[in-house]
């Protein structure tokens, strides 16, 4: 079953380090979504892809975050210069409807947990 | 701002029971869906209701819409303790691509 992949799945840095998160989508999905989940919360929307043009990006997405998704197959999400508050889990979704993504349903990756210390 | 709150935010009961979520939302929807995640995990979607559907079934799951209330409820019957995680309902709206979530209401289902 190829479902939405997540690369790494834990992440622990210090303060200030810079990240790179991997997401692979289901093949042939064209629309892929970033978000971000703090703990007790639902998650947030960050940023979408649909085939490699970024359509869609939240304010939360600050200028220490970049989001690529290079000849729209898997996708990057980078965090420079983390702070404790990047802490949290970033779920990567995929889908392939018609109509627009939120038109259907969301298919979810296991996310990456990142530990800011 | 997250919209989409879900009522009661924590919910527990017995194996065998029904467990009712309800969600609110404040501004026009073109469809709400909702989740499930099991701890530290991703989510899993459940249903998807379009603003012009007022129920929808899937399996022990049923899901209603009333618009004019702007609210929705999902009816998990003869829960199991395999049901135990956190629920969120998700709207989409408007011409935007992304799903806004509740913060979610967690069941815990006792054996």
């Amino acid at each position: 079953d190829t479902g939405v992949s997540q690369d790494p799945r834990h992440k622990i840095t210090k303060r200030g380090q810079n990240v790179t998160f991997r997401c692979d989508p289901i093949s042939e999905h064209n629309r892929l979504y970033w978000y971000r989940q703090t703990l007790g919360q639902g998650p947030e929307f960050l940023t979408y892809f649909q085939n490699e043009a970024q359509l869609e990006k939240s304010r939360l997405l600050s200028d220490r975050f970049s989001a690529e998704r290079p000849k729209g197959s898997f996708s990057t999400l980078e965090i420079q210069r983390t702070e404790q508050g990047d802490s949290a889990m970033y779920l990567c979704a995929s889908t392939d409807g018609p109509g627009g993504g939120s038109y259907n349903e969301q298919f979810f990756g296991p996310g990456t947990r990142l530990t800011v210390l | 701002s997250q919209q989409g709150e879900e009522d009661p935010q924590a919910l527990s009961i017995q194996e065998g029971e029904n467990a009712t979520m309800n969600c609110s939302y404040k501004t026009s929807i073109n469809n709400l869906q909702w989740y499930r995640q099991n701890s530290g995990r991703g989510l899993v979607h459940l249903i998807l209701i379009r603003s012009n559907e007022r129920e929808k079934h899937s399996g022990r799951l049923r899901v209603t819409l009333d618009t004019s209330k702007k609210s929705s409820s999902l009816l998990i019957t003869a829960s199991r303790a395999a049901d135990t995680a956190s629920y969120f309902c998700a709207k989409s709206q408007g011409g935007s691509e992304k799903l806004v979530f509740g913060k979610g209401m967690k069941l815990t289902v006792n054996p």
